[in-house]
């Protein structure tokens, strides 16, 4: 079982706060790293695929950053919205089919 | 849109009883996995499939079996349900080393 290691757990931020949250995950073998949005009642949904040592990805407010020498991941969100109130999943990608699922940062951004 | 359908929402069963949970995806997808999400603890990997016919083990094998006898369907089954296998059932697939496609989730409580 790889550990992955999500934080903060949890976080609670205004309407138009910009936050950020880390992924951490051990850098041998390393293949891919996605980033999912897991909003309530719904299905998780990728943000990210990212496969490359300094990659950076982008998608409207929310990007990511990629070091896979150190083994890590940064999502930031400018300007939170209610509507990203979310729990956010890391999940590396070693060599071969399967991912490990950290266990998330539980967003909610306040009115 | 690409669908992944899981049979049910919501599911009570008895301890004991054998309970069937069906994935099925619309992608012509080579990879399905079933996970759990259990709180404090993110998503498990139980097992999954790269091929029909062909299953590995994930992380938390122990007491539930699958079954692939066709690209699109991929079944978990719990021999004999236990109350520790009260969890929320996560069905995805993907192709090749692509981003996962989730499903709405099986809430499955076994009394």
């Amino acid at each position: 079982i790889l550990n992955v290691e999500q934080s903060p757990q949890s976080l609670h931020v205004q309407e138009g706060d910009s936050t950020n949250f880390t992924c951490s995950f051990p850098s041998s073998n390393f293949y891919a790293l996605h980033w999912y949005r897991w909003e309530t009642a719904k299905s998780p949904e990728a943000l990210f695929v990212m496969t490359l040592n300094g990659d950076e990805k982008k998608k409207g407010r929310i990007s990511a950053t990629l070091n896979t020498k150190e083994g890590y991941s940064y999502l930031y969100i400018k300007g939170s919205q209610p509507e990203d109130s979310a729990t956010y999943l890391c999940a590396p990608r070693l060599r071969g089919n399967q991912f490990y699922f950290g266990t998330g940062t539980s967003l909610t951004v306040i009115p | 849109d690409v669908k992944v359908t899981q049979s049910s929402r919501y599911l009570v069963k008895r301890t004991g009883e054998k309970v069937f949970l069906e994935c099925v995806q619309d992608m012509d997808h080579e990879n399905m996995f079933w996970y759990r999400q259990d709180p404090g603890l993110g998503l498990r990997l139980i097992y999954f499939s790269y091929d029909v016919k062909m299953k590995e083990k994930g992380d938390i094998p122990e007491g539930y079996s699958v079954s692939r006898e066709k690209k699109e369907r991929f079944s978990l089954i719990l021999e004999s349900a236990s109350t520790n296998q009260t969890s929320m059932y996560l069905c995805a697939s993907s192709s090749g080393q692509q981003k996962l496609f989730f499903g709405s989730g099986t809430q499955l409580s076994v009394l």
